[in-house]
């Protein structure tokens, strides 16, 4: 089964649109951390943001803010006013505090590819 | 701070051949951890090492292997490729914990032919 769900493939705004991003997870820990990364095309996955599942406040920074729910399992991403530099795969990944097996690992979802048009 | 480094970037090989690729953490990280990145299968963990120990493994056949050495440098080795180890091979750097935020090198893309 899938512990990371991004149901979104592939988004196109135009720019200074806002955009959400959307990703589930499942897990039975009760200690879990939440990730967003960002790949450009260049490869690098670029770290935005970790948050632990005992914080639900929401985050905002600058154009980007989060939105974490541990009744629905999501943590959803907005971008608002987006811009070109904004067009990547985004990644949402959560990895497990609970149990040590899967100690350092990360499960990622599929990615969500935003493109950002002038 | 410098971050992840990973060479080499870019790699050519064909079946059969072995490669190793190497990762070096970002200065005072001692964990490091790999993962294969494919259009087919995503991004999937690989292995993690801290203080020259394997902590974790991911579903990789034992044709996958890593090392940690004592100043946190890692290797990783395939051997005996297949046309499906084409990938971006990641290595990610944190504290101390695995938990903790991983930091993502450039990658190295392999091609097998």
């Amino acid at each position: 089964a899938q512990k990371v769900t991004q149901a979104q493939t592939e988004i196109s705004v135009v720019e200074k649109e806002d955009v959400t991003l959307d990703c589930v997870y499942e897990t039975r820990d009760t200690t879990y951390y939440l990730f967003w990364y960002k790949q450009p095309p260049s490869g690098e996955l670029v770290f935005l943001i970790r948050r632990n599942s005992f914080d639900e406040q929401n985050e905002i920074s600058g154009r980007y803010s989060w939105n974490f729910q541990k009744s629905t399992s999501s943590f959803n991403f907005t971008i608002t006013a987006s811009q070109v530099v904004d067009s990547a795969v985004y990644f949402c990944a959560l990895s497990e505090f609970d149990r040590g097996s899967t100690l350092g690992r990360l499960y990622f979802g599929r990615g969500t590819q935003l493109t950002v048009w002038p | 701070k410098a971050g992840v480094t990973q060479t080499p970037r870019y790699l050519i090989k064909t079946r059969g051949q072995q490669v190793t690729l190497s990762c070096s953490p970002i200065s005072g990280h001692r964990s490091v951890s790999w993962y294969q990145q494919t259009p087919g299968q995503g991004l999937q963990f690989l292995f993690e090492y801290f203080s020259e120990t394997q902590r974790n493994k991911g579903n990789f056949p034992g044709r996958f292997s890593g090392r940690q050495f004592s100043n946190s440098r890692s290797e990783m080795n395939v051997s005996t490729l297949e046309l499906g180890d084409s990938a971006l091979y990641l290595c990610a750097s944190s504290l101390v914990l695995p938990q903790e935020t991983q930091y993502f090198g450039p990658g190295t893309r392999l091609l097998v032919l």
